[in-house]
């Protein structure tokens, strides 16, 4: 089946402005994960749902960032007052709930770029 | 909370030499360990995890180990080739919940 797919697959916007990144998991996926990549960086957790709840909101960095998930499927990432240091890779990734620890998939991710 | 360490940074080798990246956790209830390959501009693809009721665990030219009471784990890649260029990046993670990630090292293998 089709792998997790993000959009826009690059967005540049001016600071100040708000935008919106979307993510479609892998179908019958329950568990879908945000994270972010900055240039040369590792991976930096920031949300994590299971369904349409998110137990884990701790790695949001500020409270211009907030995520949300409808019908237990597609979440949408808003960055409201993009910031500079906002620009980053936002890598969406979703797993299995069929027993623990199951493998994260990622899609190809969205390259942010505030001017 | 969890954190992960990784080593080293960068590592060159040559074509068929092997290839040995150490990450240590500090968060003992973390019982999940998988290793992404990330080319350049790529989304990371997992290439191999172990779970912490193994000690290792090969899928062909790649193996893991895991020491629980050390917290460490490692990657072997034997007879590497050009196409194992990339960076790779060690995570822990502990049931549904985030995986936290090694800040990466950058496998250049040269012909």
């Amino acid at each position: 089946g089709a792998g997790v797919s993000q959009s826009p697959s690059n967005k540049v916007t001016e600071k100040g402005k708000d935008v919106e990144l979307r993510c479609d998991p892998i179908s019958g996926h329950t568990a879908l994960y945000w994270y972010r990549q900055s240039l040369g960086q590792g991976l930096e957790f920031l949300i994590y749902f299971q369904g349409n709840s998110a137990p884990d909101k701790s790695g949001l960095p500020s409270d211009r960032f907030s995520a949300e998930r409808t019908g237990g499927s597609v979440s949408t990432l808003t960055i409201q007052r993009t910031q500079q240091e906002d620009s980053a890779v936002y890598l969406c990734a979703s797993s299995s709930d069929r027993g623990v620890n199951q493998p994260q998939h990622f899609g190809d991710g969205t390259r942010l770029s505030i001017l | 909370g969890e954190n992960v360490e990784q080593h080293p940074s960068t590592l060159s080798v040559q074509e068929g030499d092997s290839a040995v990246i150490k990450c240590t956790y500090s968060d003992s209830a973390s019982n999940y360990f998988p290793w992404y390959k990330q080319e350049l501009g790529k989304r990371p693809q997992l290439i191999i995890d172990i779970r912490s009721n193994v000690g290792e665990k090969k899928d062909q030219r790649i193996a893991v180990t895991l020491n629980k009471t050390a917290k460490h784990f490692s990657l072997h890649i034997t007879e590497t080739q050009p196409e194992d260029s990339a960076v790779y990046f060690c995570a822990a993670g502990t049931g549904f919940q985030k995986l936290v990630f090694g800040t990466g090292t950058r496998l250049l293998v040269s012909p």
